[in-house]
């Protein structure tokens, strides 16, 4: 079966980087996202990855190995407004989306 | 207005209810798709429409019944659902379906709980 795999909890102090970790095991492979999601809020874009490598954004990265089926997200100068809940998502290779339950993170003053 | 909007937010129901959930998107999308969210678990697809035309049932039970009258508008009919279908139902869109870095635009959830 397919499965993406991902922290269910992690906590962090503010201004500080944190790494959230997600595997996956698909049926191919065309791309991984990354959504934010803040509590009774919409889950909102936030990186696409389809090669290997690490993209930059801001204060935000997100890395991938193919080979390893592995991505993670990175938060840098974390911020109080950064809690929130961390998606992942791999399109597979019928372009389904196949999700992860999400990663609560939560940012300590 | 822009964005995808859902209505209502909260919506609280007996089993024998019929009621129905609405989303809206303002961004020119041709997809629209239903989501169902429960507390620690992936979000779950249920419905994906594609220029108005249903392409994805992923086994949902009947009491579920979707319907999309335009590009912009996606209706989610609800009827005698039981206590575990108690979730977020997020509504999506998107440019199309499929290839490239296809981004979903989520609505904020209405939350529904079955009583």
């Amino acid at each position: 079966g397919q499965n993406i795999d991902q922290p269910t909890e992690m906590t962090a102090t503010e201004g500080a980087i944190v790494q959230i970790n997600c595997t996956y095991q698909t049926s191919g492979f065309n791309g991984l996202f990354w959504y934010q999601q803040h509590a009774g809020e919409a889950p909102t874009f936030l990186s696409y990855n389809v090669l290997d490598g690490l993209e930059e954004k801001g204060r935000f990265s997100s890395f991938l190995s193919r080979s390893k089926g592995y991505s993670y997200l990175l938060l840098k100068e974390l911020q109080m407004k950064d809690s929130a809940s961390y998606l992942c998502a791999v399109r597979d290779s019928n372009y389904q989306l196949i999700w992860g339950a999400g990663t609560k993170l939560i940012i300590k003053p | 207005e822009t964005g995808v909007t859902q209505t209502p937010r909260h919506l609280v129901m007996g089993m024998t209810n019929k009621k129905s959930l609405k989303c809206e998107q303002h961004l020119g999308h041709n997809a629209m798709y239903w989501y169902k969210q429960s507390a620690k678990k992936p979000l779950e697809l249920m419905f994906v429409y594609s220029l108005e035309e249903r392409v994805e049932n992923n086994s949902v039970p009947s009491r579920f019944s979707p319907e999309c009258p335009n590009s912009s508008h996606l209706f989610l009919h609800l009827h005698t659902l039981q206590p575990e279908d108690s979730a977020l139902y997020l509504c999506a869109s998107s440019q199309e379906m499929g290839s490239g870095a296809n981004v979903l635009t989520f609505g904020a959830g209405s939350r529904l709980t079955v009583l």
